[in-house]
């Protein structure tokens, strides 16, 4: 089945020492991003990617860095994560451009932790 | 910019009792409406969207929604519902005339559903 999937589902790090996550797709969609979702609170979009073209929100912060390498690959890096950065991280995908009526689909996500 | 409100944070209900999850909706431009479910640990999936058409919309796991454009409103109900529909439930809304899909999601309605 074509799916989103995210690795891994749990991450452990220390205070500041940082943390890569990834999420691949199947859906060959051209649209991947990645959401913030702390605990009984609705994601909070960080950023897309647009096929090639990084989109970042106005409120992220800059701890927060993502790199597409390819389609089927997005990573989510947290170069010095603090307490507050511990959350369930989301990926997902959709077609863009004249499909923008298309939903986005999500992988499981990550659950990180900081210690 | 848009925003979307869900009236009910949490919503007890009895098995085979039907429930409707509230959701109004604010924007200055046409908007396309999703409701996503998110069981624990897992991702969001896709229960239902409205784009245009009929205002009745039917989904999986027997939900439906009615959008109500004079209210700006788009609630989801089930006539009947079972103990695996104990989830969290969220509204979001995207521009339908952008070419990207960013979603904008209100604050959840958690759903118990007690036997």
């Amino acid at each position: 089945d074509a799916m989103v999937i995210q690795n891994p589902r749990y991450q452990v790090t220390q205070f500041g020492k940082p943390v890569t996550l990834s999420c691949s797709q199947t859906l060959n969609h051209n649209v991947m991003y990645w959401y913030q979702q702390k605990s009984s609170q609705a994601p909070k979009l960080l950023f897309h990617y647009y096929d090639k073209d990084f989109n970042n929100e106005a409120d992220t912060p800059d701890n927060f860095q993502s790199r597409r390498p390819n389609t089927s690959f997005c990573f989510l890096d947290i170069r010095s994560p603090g307490l507050g950065d511990a959350a369930m991280y989301l990926c997902a995908t959709s077609r863009g451009g004249s499909y923008s009526n298309q939903p986005q689909h999500f992988g499981d996500g990550t659950r990180l932790s900081i210690l | 910019a848009q925003s979307v409100t869900q009236l009910d944070s949490q919503v007890p209900v009895f098995e085979e009792a039907p429930v409707e999850l509230r959701c109004n909706y604010s924007s200055s431009v046409s908007v396309y409406l999703f409701w996503y479910v998110q069981y624990p640990n897992q991702g969001l999936q896709l229960l239902l969207k409205y784009l245009s058409g009929s205002t009745l919309v039917k989904g999986i796991n027997g939900f439906e929604a009615e959008f109500n454009k004079s209210q700006t409103s788009f609630h989801l109900r089930k006539p009947s519902v079972h103990i695996s529909d104990t989830a969290e439930y969220f509204c979001a809304v995207s521009p339908s005339k952008a070419a990207g899909n960013k979603l904008t999601f209100g604050g959840g309605t958690r759903v118990l559903v007690k036997p």
